[in-house]
This record gives C-alpha cells, structure tokens and sequence, in this order.
C-alpha cells in the first residue's frame, strides 16, 4: 500500500498569497496518477488536478500540480477567499487507491 | 450534466446490513469505472471499493477494512452502482460518496450517511 503524507498539516495565509502544498508517497505513483481534491465543509470533495499536473475541467489557473515519482505540489499562486478549505492527494494508480491526511488551508 | 445521486443510507445495528445505492446520469454509465469512497465525522477521504466497466472486465477491487464484507455491483441498464453493506461496525459510520473514477474521481454525488450504532 502507498502511504500518502501531506505537509503542513495546517497553512495559516491571508488572501493574495500563495499556498504550497506537499505530497509525498512512500513509493512511486504508477505513470504519475495522483490527484488533489479540494473539501469544504459539508460538501463533496471536488476534483482539482489529475495526472500529477493537469487540471480539471472549470478548475482556475491559479491552482497547478507538479512532481512526479514520489514528491508531489499543489500551488494556489494568489489565494481566493473560496480558496480556503482542505486540500487532498489521492493516488489512483495502484489498488488499494490511498489519500493523504489532508492540509488545511485556513485564513490568518 | 453529470449527476451522481446516493440513497439508502441510515443507521442500522451492528452486524446488519445496509445497500447503497448510487444513480448516475448524464453520461454513458457503461462506459466508466465507478467507486465508493466513504469519510468518518471529522476524518478524512478513504477508498471502498471500485468496479471496473464491462469493457475491463467488470472487475472489483476492495480496501482491506471491507474486503469480505462489502460487495460492489453495477446495473448499466439502469445506470445504478451499488454497494452491498453486510456485518456492518460501528467503525463503518461515515458519509458514504460514490464517483464516476475518471482520472481519479471527476464526479461526486453528495453522499449519503450511514451510522452504525446499537
């Protein structure tokens, strides 16, 4: 099984700024297939980026994905007030499909 | 549109059983593989389970902490994924999600609570 470990745990920032967040696999994803998820509270998870870096459908440019192998980012370069929620790493590219524990991004 | 609708959630004793279902529309059912996921009050995301198209062979796969007690299943003729529940615990309460799994999880229903609880 991959284990998932998400740092920081907690990202205090205000508006405008820019969040980075960390995803690393114990082991390498398969062909790269990790996605990240954002979560508000009530609501579903919605897809954000897929494939490592690519983004889904609607979803804003100021949010990207990169790395490969086992380091993974997910960059909000200028935080939104709707910005502010948990993030996810999901991979999907060997069974079992794990997550991490999830960063909140909090305003400050 | 792409809807995702979960039903049949509810609390239930241990060591009984729930189905879930999940009704999808707006796209060709068939055509995609569909999984449970499942979130305990304040915790975060876990996989259940998967269950590829007939095209893959309809195959299933299964986190460990269900495997052997839940059993995943697809009707395309009506677009319906389920997810058979038995020997439920109390540690299976959660909001339970079903999603269209294309790269990863595009689509999301709502979710649908189910408490295990005496």
């Amino acid at each position: 099984e991959i284990v998932l470990t998400q740092s920081p745990g907690t990202l205090s920032l205000s508006p405008g700024e820019r969040a980075t967040l960390s995803c690393r696999a114990s082991q390498s994803v398969s062909s790269n297939y990790l996605a990240w998820y954002q979560q508000k509270p009530g609501q579903a998870p919605r897809l954000l980026i897929y494939g490592a870096s690519t983004r889904a459908t609607g979803i804003p440019d100021r949010f990207s994905g990169s790395g490969s192998g086992t380091d993974f980012t997910l960059t909000i370069s200028r935080l939104e007030p709707e910005d502010f929620a948990v993030y996810y790493c999901q991979q999907y590219g060997s069974s079992p499909w794990t997550f991490g524990q999830g960063t909140k991004v909090e305003i400050k | 549109e792409v809807q995702l609708v979960e039903s049949g959630g509810g609390l239930v004793q241990p060591g009984r059983s729930l189905r879930l279902s999940c009704t999808a529309s707006g796209f060709t059912f068939g055509d995609y593989t569909m999984s449970w996921f499942r979130q305990a009050p304040g915790k975060g995301l876990e996989w259940v389970s998967f269950i590829r198209s007939k095209a893959y062979g309809g195959t299933t796969e299964y986190a460990a902490s269900v495997k052997g007690r839940f059993i995943i299943s697809r009707d395309d003729s009506k677009t319906i994924a389920y997810l058979q529940m038995n020997s439920l615990k109390t540690e299976d309460t959660a909001v339970y999600y079903c999603t269209r799994a294309y790269s990863g999880s595009d689509y999301w229903g709502q979710g649908t609570l189910v408490t295990v609880s005496s």
